[in-house]
């Protein structure tokens, strides 16, 4: 089975754009979060989806959205990009909530 | 909010090598795992373990929850063990994980 797959890799954008980040997660499994990670830390939580629904929020602006489709998969959008935006961004899935968490492969994005 | 911390914070090891890796957390959980990154960013979980303990080939972990901290043992080290190794924990019933600093491992060969 395929895991996490999370599109694109990479990603270079401008101060004050727009940004959309796409996540599928492992067949099977209903749960879906959002992670960021800044280089030398451990990744920061910013959104939980189960079953479509919103399930947590961390401490991240408004300018950060989400969202979960009914055949699961998720988006992550950004808006207004800051130059302190840029980081890995990780998806994870899990198949339900409170069970072992599988992550993506990340996308890596750059404000310039 | 909940303190994680992790231990320590760098270890050089040789091939071959055993090793303990220490998590400590302030309050309770409900769940805790641990992770492996390897130099390319791949995040791997390696135990879900709230308690108790588990064994996965060469890797084990205990946690001790009624003392908050849990334990990774590697056994046997390889140079494709080497990384930085994630403790996360979850505090309540937001389903967030909160992340240690992690613990950089390297192997020699």
């Amino acid at each position: 089975d395929a895991g996490v797959t999370q599109s694109p890799t990479h990603l270079i954008k401008t101060r004050g754009q727009h940004v959309t980040l796409r996540c599928s997660p492992i067949s099977g499994h209903k749960s879906v979060s959002w992670y960021q990670q800044v280089l030398g830390q451990g990744p920061q939580f910013i959104f939980q989806y189960y079953e479509k629904e919103e399930r947590g929020r961390g401490n991240f602006p408004d300018r950060f959205s989400a969202r979960q489709f009914p055949n699961y998969s998720s988006e992550l959008n950004v808006n207004a990009l800051l130059l302190g935006d840029s980081a890995l961004y990780l998806c994870a899935s899990s198949l339900v909530e409170q069970s072992p968490l599988h992550f993506g492969n990340g996308t890596r994005l750059t404000v310039t | 909010g909940i303190q994680v911390e992790q231990s320590p914070p760098d270890l050089i090891l040789q091939e071959g090598a055993n090793s303990t890796l220490r998590c400590n957390f302030s309050d309770s959980v409900n769940n805790l795992q641990w992770f492996h990154q390897n130099p390319w960013g791949q995040l791997i979980n390696l135990f879900y373990i709230p308690s108790g303990t588990k064994q996965n080939g060469r890797l084990s972990a205990t946690t001790v929850a009624t003392e908050r901290y849990s334990l990774l043992y590697i056994s046997s080290s390889q140079t494709t063990d080497s990384g930085v190794y994630f403790c996360a924990v979850e505090p309540g019933s937001n389903y967030q994980l909160i992340w240690g600093a992690g613990t950089k491992l390297i192997i020699k060969p």
